[in-house]
């Protein structure tokens, strides 16, 4: 089956502007997961939400935000771009969640610059 | 709160010599705890899971890792490297039955010369 879609795979944008970032879960997956990867802070967790609810959430400003829909796609949202946002986001999708060391799957990122 | 640590951001190997990556973890429950590797311009795909089944796991690709309570480790194995093992390397722990709550470590650059 498909795995996780996540689209735009690349994209600049300008200090200020804001950014939404989506991701297609496989499906059948219920919860989605976001990460922020940068050279110097590494994988960091952004949230998860599970059944269209943030079940969990990471240590980022207001400025990171995100959603899920019906269909479990979710979509992340970055708003007055810094420099430092510059970084892969990952989307990671898991099945219901209740069965032990679930295994969590990732796309292949979206690449954010910001100049 | 959990975390991992992985020692030595870059390791350098011969084909064929045998692969150590280390990770050792950090939590006040008993963890579950992963080894991912990514390729360049690639998302993270999973290598292997310990999740209390057994201490040895055995993994995608030859790797193996060995859960050690006693030491905090879970360190990544394969006897013999390939080319293609050439990768960044990813420990992860969790705590939670769901995994919702995933810490990775900084990562380990493996380059495989020939």
């Amino acid at each position: 089956k498909a795995g996780v879609t996540q689209t735009p795979r690349y994209l600049i944008k300008t200090r200020g502007q804001q950014v939404t970032l989506s991701c297609s879960p496989i499906s059948g997956h219920r919860s989605v997961s976001w990460y922020q990867q940068t050279p110097g802070q590494g994988l960091q967790f952004l949230f998860e939400y599970f059944s269209e609810t943030q079940r969990n959430k990471g240590n980022f400003p207001g400025r990171f935000s995100g959603r899920q829909f019906s269909n479990s796609r979710s979509e992340m949202n970055v708003s007055t771009l810094e420099l430092g946002d510059s970084a892969l986001y990952l989307c990671a999708s898991s099945s219901t969640g209740v069965e032990e060391g679930n295994t969590i799957y990732f796309g292949e990122g979206s690449w954010l610059t910001v100049v | 709160a959990q975390s991992v640590t992985q020692l030595g951001s870059h390791v350098s190997v011969s084909e064929g010599a045998l692969v150590l990556l280390r990770c050792n973890y950090s939590s006040s429950v008993p963890p579950y705890l992963f080894w991912y590797v990514q390729y360049p311009n690639q998302g993270l795909q999973l290598l292997l899971k310990y999740t209390s089944a057994a201490t040895l796991v055995k993994g995608i690709n030859g790797f193996e890792a060995e859960f050690k309570k006693s030491e905090t480790s879970f360190h990544l194995t394969k006897p013999s490297a390939h080319m293609s093992d050439a990768a960044e390397y990813f420990c992860a722990v969790s705590t939670s039955y769901n995994n919702n709550d995933m810490r990775f470590g900084a990562g380990t650059r493996l380059t495989v010369k020939p």
